[in-house]
């Protein structure tokens, strides 16, 4: 399997939003409602923010949400903050049981 | 608190075994399927593989990098998870990270990560 297709990098301003697409194929994003979000900042493990394509685990900010239409996933981050600046990675389960990650975004808050 | 520790990382030769080993605190080790994943020094992160429960037989799957050479298993009574290498490579260097792969709460919640153990194949 190929992996996610993500955008390298985001950025935006404190205050604004800013959407993350990730996009795969019928076999996995569009075929399966099991598309996860991370969050990883410099040095730390990844943590999970959105499960289920859209939810959101206990403890994680309501400003964080995800999305799909078909073949993409979206994670949408409102109302920025400097401590978001953070890597972005999408995750899908696949057929056989496997799991696949996009190369992962990484968001610069200006 | 839910925690996992990892364990037995560090420097071995291509060719060679080093095995891994996580463990798990604070929730019931035995109702949740276990997962492990990688990430190469400055790279993004890869699935290697899960392990089932006891429910669904302790069975596991395996990204078809590592297919062969790595074998994920679990001591339910020791809370641990177990990741098994062999024939290492050069490109199996990473960080290899313990998870909890949460069909229990969840449909696949990947929702507790461990610290991570870095991995170095080198001669």
């Amino acid at each position: 399997q190929s992996a996610l297709t993500q955008p390298a990098s985001v950025s935006g301003s404190p205050g604004q939003s800013i959407t993350i697409s990730c996009t795969g194929t019928a076999s996995d994003v569009g075929n399966y409602k099991l598309v996860s979000w991370f969050q990883q900042h410099p040095g730390k493990a990844p943590q999970l923010i959105i499960c289920e394509d859209s939810k959101r685990p206990s403890g994680v900010s309501d400003r964080f949400s995800g999305s799909k239409s078909g073949n993409t996933a979206s994670l949408t981050i409102s109302g920025l903050q400097a401590e978001d600046e953070a890597d972005y990675y999408c995750c899908s389960y696949a057929s056989s049981s496997t799991l696949i990650f996009g190369g992962g975004t990484k968001l610069t808050v200006l | 608190e839910v925690q996992l520790v990892e364990s037995g990382g560090g420097l071995v030769q291509p060719g060679r075994s080093l095995r891994l080993t996580c463990t798990a605190s604070g929730f019931t080790f035995g109702d949740y399927a276990m997962s492990w994943f990688r990430q190469p020094p400055g790279k993004g992160l890869e699935w290697v593989g899960f392990v089932r429960t006891k429910v669904y037989g302790r069975t596991s799957e395996y990204a078809a990098s590592v297919k062969g050479r790595f074998t994920i298993s679990r001591d339910d009574s020791k809370s641990i998870a177990d990741l098994q290498m062999s024939s290492l490579k050069t490109e199996d260097t990473a960080v290899y990270y313990c998870t909890r792969y949460n069909w229990h709460d969840y449909r696949g919640a990947v929702d507790v990560w461990g610290q991570g153990t870095m991995v170095t194949v080198s001669s």
